[in-house]
């Protein structure tokens, strides 16, 4: 199993410019998200899913959007990039009703707008 | 917006020294998560906590969840440079949605 993986893993924008991340699982997990990573900020979720079909808004969701067409992707999305969306970030999934709660992370996409 | 700090936010340790990083909440928790994320890949979890007063081992790693359910700690004992990397604490909120703490950053040094 690849577990959860990113592409790209390094991308340079211009301000103005539009991109997508993509996210992919093979554990079949029903949860998905989308974290950035900042300096001294720690992890702070964008978007979440919690099924094929459904999104949500996480604790910074402006300037992103997000698409769960298929169980086994999620696809971020930036429409207008800015500067201050300069980041690093992170996909993971997790299963519903697991106890543990356990979150299985990307390694992560390096985004740096110009 | 509950918060979580964590403490110190840089640690640079010898080789075998001993040390403790804390996490403190705003607010009780029902459950808490302690991630270990190294350069260059993402975080992966090293346990969680449920019960208040709460202790559990992993090798040379304890992890003590606060009485009053607001606050965990992480001890190293004899640190290695194999446990350089960021920790962070998280709590768990619905739908399985996870709140990061600021973490700490640990340097090992041989």
């Amino acid at each position: 199993n690849a577990g959860v993986t990113q592409t790209p893993k390094f991308r340079v924008l211009k301000t103005g410019q539009s991109m997508t991340l993509l996210c992919a699982q093979d554990m079949n997990h029903e949860y998905m998200y989308w974290y950035r990573q900042d300096p001294g900020m720690g992890l702070r979720l964008i978007h979440y899913s919690v099924g094929e079909g459904t999104t949500a808004k996480g604790e910074v969701p402006d300037g992103y959007n997000v698409s769960r067409l298929k169980k086994q992707n999620f696809l971020l999305g930036l429409e207008s990039a800015a500067p201050s969306q300069t980041s690093v970030y992170f996909c993971a999934s997790s299963h519903r009703g697991r106890g543990s709660n356990e979150q299985f992370f990307g390694p992560g996409t390096r985004l740096t707008v110009l | 917006t509950q918060l979580l700090e964590q403490s110190p936010q840089f640690l640079s340790i010898q080789e075998g020294e001993n040390l403790t990083v804390y996490c403190n909440s705003s607010s009780v928790f029902s459950s808490l998560q302690w991630y270990r994320q190294e350069p260059g890949e993402g975080p992966v979890l090293l346990v969680t906590v449920v019960t208040g007063g709460e202790v559990k081992k992993l090798k040379r790693l304890t992890f003590q969840f606060g009485d009053a359910r607001k606050d965990s700690s992480l001890h190293i004992t004899a640190a290695q440079p194999g446990d350089t990397g960021l920790y962070l604490c998280a709590l768990i909120a619905g739908y399985q949605k996870v709140t990061f703490g600021t973490g700490t950053k640990l340097q090992v040094i041989p």
